[in-house]
């Protein structure tokens, strides 16, 4: 069974510029997930996704990112403009439901210089 | 406080060795718990659920003191190829919460 899909997989931009990030998750797969996880701490969820519907974006900051999940499946992350602090690891992980186990992606790692 | 804590690495053991990690949690109506494993450069993966009675899987074993919301997980016999970052993961409400990790070399 194919895994959860993210690309790029690395992104390197200069601070002010935006960026986008794609995820295709697990078929079949309900709940989608952002993550951003920066050196030496756990991942942070930003959003999660039920289907089309944002069940939690209480930790995106909503000034800068944005996410969308369109037709219940794949999925894209912005973040407009960049700054340094948004260096970081950006994982995408899915599920069957809310409370089952989640599957990761291998993640993008932006660099903002 | 953090709402996830764990011990702060790295534990650099000898292959063969047994090693513990800690885990605390803040919030009591936390649901369910978890350990994730990371390896370098990877993305977490699910090492196994945590149950209030015990849970053991080969080496490894999980456990949950909900009084003290606290949880630990064991490792046996560790093996070169245990040397990863180790999870504290707690659910609240169907959100997952993790921990900063803890990092473990396990060495020749």
């Amino acid at each position: 069974e194919a895994g959860v899909a993210q690309s790029p997989r690395y992104k390197i931009i200069e601070k002010r510029q935006s960026v986008a990030f794609w995820c295709n998750p697990i078929s079949g797969h309900a709940t989608l997930y952002w993550y951003q996880q920066i050196l030496g701490q756990g991942p942070k969820l930003l959003i999660q996704f039920q289907n089309n519907g944002v069940v939690d974006d209480s930790q995106l900051p909503k000034d800068r990112f944005s996410a969308e999940r369109l037709k219940g499946v794949d999925s894209t992350l912005k973040i407009q403009p960049a700054k340094l602090e948004d260096s970081a690891v950006y994982l995408c992980a899915s599920s069957p439901g809310t409370g089952y186990e989640q599957f990761f992606g291998p993640g993008t790692r932006l660099t903002v210089l | 406080r953090k709402e996830v804590e764990q011990d702060p690495g790295p534990f650099n053991v000898p292959e063969g060795a047994t090693v513990a990690f800690n885990c605390t949690y803040s919030n009591s109506a936390s649901q369910s718990f978890f350990w994730y494993r990371q390896d370098c450069r990877k993305e977490p993966k699910l090492l196994m659920s945590v149950y209030s009675s015990g849970n053991e899987d080969g080496r490894f074993t999980a456990q949950l003191n909900r009084a003290s919301q606290y949880i630990s997980l064991l490792i046996r016999d560790s093996k070169l190829s245990d040397s990863a970052t180790y999870l504290c993961v707690v659910n609240q409400g169907g959100k997952l919460i993790f921990g900063q990790g803890t990092e473990l070399s396990v060495k020749p």
